[in-house]
């Protein structure tokens, strides 16, 4: 298995442009994760999903930040506008079946700079 | 709210040196317990996870954890360390009844000199 993808991998762009970030869950997955690393912060859950569904988006930042899960095996988060403050690493996790016991299989991250 | 503390936020040792990292949470129900690793380079994985039985854990790579419910923590130990364990540690959290939001601590850095 491949495990969770994540595309791009480093990202710069300037101030006011709309950034988007894929993931790719692992294949069976049921539930779906975003993550965003930062120093100050460390490892905060933006939204997970749940059979493509938003569980809870109580994480993400402000409006300027949605995520998408049209199918089972594709998410995107999406900023508009981005901001220099959006500046971290980005994750996307997958588990298998939803349970809260469930391991969370972690993609290698987007790196995001926001100049 | 739930938070999670990981009392070091750098740690050094020398190899075969004995490692304890300490975490503690905040919640005061039924949780699940877990420890994620990220080595240089590479994507968080999990080393071990705690949510019923037998409140000491054994991980990958010689690692566990001891679950001591009264003290709110879950402290991961191994007995000797390896150059190869340089890493960050990731101690975490969720409701045991379901909760699907997983608390991380902000993570430890360990870095182990041959």
């Amino acid at each position: 298995d491949a495990g969770v993808i994540q595309s791009p991998r480093h990202e710069v762009t300037e101030m006011g442009q709309e950034v988007t970030l894929r993931c790719k869950p692992i294949s069976g997955h049921n539930s779906l994760f975003w993550y965003r690393q930062t120093m100050m912060r460390g490892l905060e859950l933006l939204i997970y999903f749940n059979n493509n569904v938003p569980i809870d988006d109580s994480g993400m930042p402000e409006d300027r930040f949605s995520a998408k899960m049209p199918n089972a095996s594709f998410s995107t988060l999406k900023i508009q506008p981005s901001e220099p403050r959006d500046s971290a690493v980005y994750f996307c996790a997958s588990s298998p079946s939803g349970r809260n016991t469930d391991t969370q299989y972690f993609g290698p991250g987007t790196r995001l700079t926001v100049l | 709210a739930q938070s999670v503390s990981q009392h070091n936020h750098h740690v050094i040792l020398s190899e075969a040196a004995s490692l304890e990292l300490g975490c503690n949470y905040s919640y005061g129900g039924t949780v699940n317990l877990f420890w994620y690793v990220q080595y240089p380079g590479q994507h968080l994985q999990l080393l071990l996870k705690y949510f019923s039985g037998d409140p000491l854990v054994k991980g990958i790579k010689g690692f566990e954890a001891e679950f001591i419910k009264s003290k709110f923590s879950f402290n991961l130990r191994k007995p000797s360390v390896q150059w190869s364990d340089t890493a960050e540690y990731f101690c975490a959290v969720n409701e045991g009844t379901g909760g699907f939001k997983t608390i991380f601590g902000a993570g430890t850095r360990l870095f182990v000199k041959a």
